[in-house]
């Protein structure tokens, strides 16, 4: 079966540092993975989204990165964090178009 | 655009009661629907999905929801909450020829009377 995992859980960050969220699929091949913000009394925010490796779309603007240096590994990065980018963030794949997005864990990020 | 509305932010039941939370989407075709769940501190559960077909479609946990095209509603239902239920809950859309991209209400919370 399919499993999806990423970590740390729960992050504290000095504004300015870097940031690295790590989430890998196991169990399927080729999926579209996604990197979605969830903010303190707000919905869920596509941040961005891969079809494959080295493939990524950003959906918004923002201080973050996101990279896939391999099929099935999904990296959310930030050079100099800012207090906005305090959140819960969700790694999320799907086996393609029309099909269950399958959402990870989810990792709190506190920028202080 | 296509947009998701989930009009009610916080809803408190009874145990016991039934329970029907609120869902419309914008969207020019039929879309993908979902109801996720979230537990504080985690990360989303699916509780059903609606792809095409029978639009009543049942979930896991005894829930249920029914897919009105005239109304561009996706209602989630449950005849009997549990205090477990106590969570908050989340329409999604898929957009067909998206590339799974799912577009989020900005949830329902509920909470659950003893």
């Amino acid at each position: 079966s399919q499993t999806i995992h990423q970590w740390p859980a729960t992050l504290v960050q000095p504004v300015g540092s870097p940031l690295s969220l790590e989430c890998t699929v196991e169990g399927t091949s080729n999926p579209n993975l996604y990197w979605y913000r969830q903010a303190a009394g707000r919905g869920l925010q596509l941040l961005f989204y891969s079809v494959g490796i080295g493939q990524i779309s950003s959906e918004v603007p923002q201080n973050l990165s996101a990279s896939r240096p391999q099929d099935r590994q999904f990296i959310l990065s930030s050079k100099k964090l800012l207090l906005s980018d305090s959140g819960f963030y969700l790694c999320a794949w799907t086996s393609g178009i029309g099909n269950t997005i399958y959402f990870g864990e989810g990792s709190w990020l506190t920028v202080v | 655009a296509q947009s998701v509305t989930q009009p009610d932010i916080h809803i408190t039941v009874s145990e016991g009661a039934s329970l029907e939370l609120r869902c419309n989407y914008s969207y020019g075709a039929t879309p993908y629907l979902f109801w996720y769940v979230q537990s504080p501190g985690q990360g989303l559960q699916l509780l059903l999905k609606y792809f095409s077909g029978d639009t009543l479609v049942q979930g896991i946990k005894g829930f249920e929801a029914e897919f009105k095209r005239s109304q561009s509603s996706f209602n989630l239902r449950k005849p009997s909450v549990h205090w477990s239920d106590a969570a908050e809950y989340f329409c999604a859309v898929g957009v067909r020829g998206s590339q799974g991209n799912l577009i989020f209400g900005k949830g329902t919370k509920l909470s659950v009377k003893p």
